[in-house]
């Protein structure tokens, strides 16, 4: 089975500044995506950004990039130009199927003013 | 377009009982997962439906147990509760149409349903 590891607990960015969120992941499949989604105080799951294995291109999305290295097993987020909306919990997937996706534990990014 | 909803939104159980959440996807999407989340074993995977079968469930004992219907919405089980089953439950759609890549496609979620069990 797959296991994702985001080995930040926390992480404290200034505004306006760039912040990097670590993810590696351990899987024995050739193909599969990977994700990252915000989690505000609200509760509910916001997806970012999607890297499928064979996509030779990092993704991007707006303010999201996705660092990807295939060879190190590691799919880290960085989040350009931090707002204080930003402040939110943030989770790194991966499935290897469509119908089986796991979560990393989470880092806690706070923005600070 | 309606996102995924869920209800209840908050529930109160004791211990012993059963409850029985609800969760209507996306329209269009045909699958349907389900997670369980809470603070010491974070985001769990509890089950995932597709056209009413269960392609895959993860580490979780029978008591926890799914549906799908036919308009793709899904419902969840909890038999016996105990106190640890106190979590938030998340419930996501996805267009996922086959098992396998090389296309892989996000999950939406709901705002899910917290679980008190006393």
């Amino acid at each position: 089975a797959q296991k994702i590891t985001q080995t930040q607990p926390g992480m404290f960015v200034q505004e306006k500044e760039a912040v990097t969120l670590d993810c590696t992941y351990d899987t024995s499949d050739q193909s599969y995506g990977l994700f990252w989604y915000k989690q505000p105080s609200s509760g509910e799951m916001i997806f970012l950004i999607y890297q499928g294995s064979y996509d030779e291109q990092n993704a991007t999305e707006g303010r999201y990039s996705l660092n990807f290295q295939k060879a190190r097993k590691s799919a880290n987020l960085v989040i350009s130009a931090s707002q204080l909306g930003d402040s939110a919990m943030y989770f790194c997937a991966m499935t290897p199927n469509n119908n089986d996706m796991r979560f990393g534990a989470g880092t806690r990014l706070t923005v600070k003013p | 377009k309606a996102g995924v909803t869920q209800t209840p939104r908050y529930l109160i159980k004791t211990r012993g009982q059963q409850v029985t959440l609800s969760c209507s996807p996306i329209s269009g999407h045909r699958s349907v997962s389900w997670y369980q989340q809470t603070p010491g074993q974070g985001l769990q995977f509890l089950f995932e439906y597709f056209s009413e079968t269960q392609r895959n469930k993860g580490n979780f004992p029978g008591r926890f147990s799914g549906r799908q219907f036919s308009n793709s919405r899904s419902e969840m089980n909890v038999s016996t509760l105990e106190l640890g089953d106190s979590a938030l439950y998340l419930c996501a759609s996805s267009l996922s149409i086959v098992s396998g890549g090389p296309s892989f496609h996000e999950q939406y979620f709901g705002p899910g349903t917290r679980l008190t069990v006393t």
